[in-house]
């Protein structure tokens, strides 16, 4: 079945206290991108890649690192975790980029304390 | 850079009735435009796109949308609701290159739908 997975789905932490959240599709896809869910604000951009080695900020990186080692994989890093980040994450995927259909994870949803 | 409007926070429709669902964007070159929906606690499906052609575009569902480049608009609209529609909706515009010309998301309209 062509998915892409994210892991985990939900995680509560405290502030400064590093962690990953791991994004994988097995559709082959050279794009992937990552997007926060904020109440009244919709879906923003935080980083996308176009392929593997290849990444971009989107329209709001400030706090987040990506990497792109695999064509398969696409983990959000947060180094120092801070309240204003706590959001719903969505890992997306596509095989023709921004202009492309773009298949979403089932999201994870961080809190920060 | 592009943008999108959805003015529409929420609405309401009863079972049965047509609905419309309102999209605004704003870019500079043919744009490509996107209906996506969040069911809740699920991520987001395609409804439908539109790239070039036809400026009334099928999607699933039931789902149609009209391009009208005069009017900067892409309504949603659907001729009969089911319950199972409610939901949250999103219009989106994509572009070629990258930052703040990538892919861009209205806010949403929370779509509830009344027996």
């Amino acid at each position: 079945e062509a998915q892409v997975t994210q892991n985990p789905r939900y995680l509560i932490t405290v502030t400064g206290k590093k962690l990953t959240v791991t994004c994988s599709q097995n559709m082959n896809h050279e794009y992937m991108s990552w997007y926060r869910q904020d109440p009244g604000l919709g879906l923003r951009q935080i980083y996308y890649s176009m392929n593997v080695e290849v990444t971009d900020k989107g329209d709001v990186p400030e706090g987040y690192k990506v990497s792109r080692k695999e064509k398969r994989n696409f983990p959000l890093i947060l180094e120092s975790p801070s309240p204003n980040q706590t959001s719903l994450y969505f890992c997306a995927s596509s095989s023709g980029g921004h202009t492309d259909t773009q298949y979403f994870g089932p999201g994870t949803r961080l809190t920060v304390l | 850079a592009q943008s999108v409007t959805q003015p529409d926070i929420h609405i309401t429709v009863s079972e049965g009735a047509s609905l419309e669902l309102r999209c605004n964007y704003s870019y500079g070159a043919t744009p490509y435009l996107f209906w996506y929906v969040q069911s809740p606690g699920q991520g987001l499906q395609l409804l439908l796109k539109y790239f070039s052609g036809d400026t009334l575009v099928q999607g699933i569902k039931g789902f149609e949308a009209e391009f009208k480049r005069s009017q900067s608009s892409f309504n949603l609209r659907k001729p009969s609701v089911h319950w199972s529609d409610a939901a949250e909706y999103f219009c989106a515009v994509g572009a070629w290159g990258g930052g703040a010309d990538g892919l861009t998301f209205g806010k949403g309209t929370h779509l509830i739908i009344q027996p």
